[in-house]
């Protein structure tokens, strides 16, 4: 059974552009998590989709955005980028959104210069 | 407000020589905590889920328990290939967002 999948898994950009990260979960998982992790800050969540619908968000602002498929797949975008964005942005998946087990995917690293 | 702390930040050990790693939360209704293992460049890997104190569950050289204020991951006898960052997370009910700690970076020397 294949993992959960994060593309691209290296992206380095510019301040003030935008970038869109994706998230393929583990087949027959509905519920994707987004987190974000830093040396400073550990691991932060960023916000939890399940069928389609956001149900939990964390305190991150607006210019965070996702979504997620039909087809569970689930795309975060951040927009007007900052130095501060450098991260490992973490996909994670579960059967559904009350489940414990959570699997993650290697991550996206991106780099904001 | 809900906090998980990781104690210590990085530990070293001889192969063979037992510990214990620390996790020490505060959360207004405990949902479940959870202990992950993560590897450099690599996405956590779940551990054990642990749901009320008392509770205790073990793998392999691995075994987690929980009291109402923290949680412990002892490591008997560990081999260099437990050497790995392991984190503690914790969901709260009021909201099921899930907490994690900063990580204790283990690593055990052959």
């Amino acid at each position: 059974k294949a993992g959960v999948t994060q593309t691209p898994r290296y992206l380095i950009k510019t301040r003030g552009q935008q970038v869109t990260l994706s998230c393929s979960p583990i087949s027959g998982h509905r519920s994707v998590s987004w987190y974000q992790q830093t040396p400073g800050q550990g691991l932060q969540f960023l916000f939890e989709y399940f069928s389609e619908t956001q149900r939990n968000k964390g305190n991150f602002p607006g210019r965070f955005s996702g979504r997620q498929f039909s087809n569970s797949r689930s795309e975060m975008n951040v927009s007007t980028l900052e130095l501060g964005d450098s991260a490992l942005y973490l996909c994670a998946s579960k059967v559904t959104n009350w489940d414990n087990e959570q699997f993650f995917g290697p991550g996206t690293r991106l780099t904001v210069l | 407000e809900d906090q998980v702390t990781q104690s210590p930040e990085a530990l070293r050990l001889q192969e063979g020589e037992s510990s214990s790693l620390n996790c020490s939360y505060t959360v207004s209704g405990l949902r479940g905590l959870f202990w992950y293992r993560q590897d450099p460049g690599k996405g956590p890997e779940f551990l054990f889920t642990l749901y009320s104190a008392g509770e205790e569950k073990e793998k392999e050289r691995l075994k987690a328990t929980l009291t109402k204020k923290e949680s412990f991951l002892h490591i008997t006898a560990p081999k260099p290939e437990d050497s790995a960052t392991y984190l503690c997370a914790v969901q709260a009910e009021k909201d099921d967002k899930i907490i994690f700690g900063k990580g204790t970076r283990l690593h055990i020397l052959p």
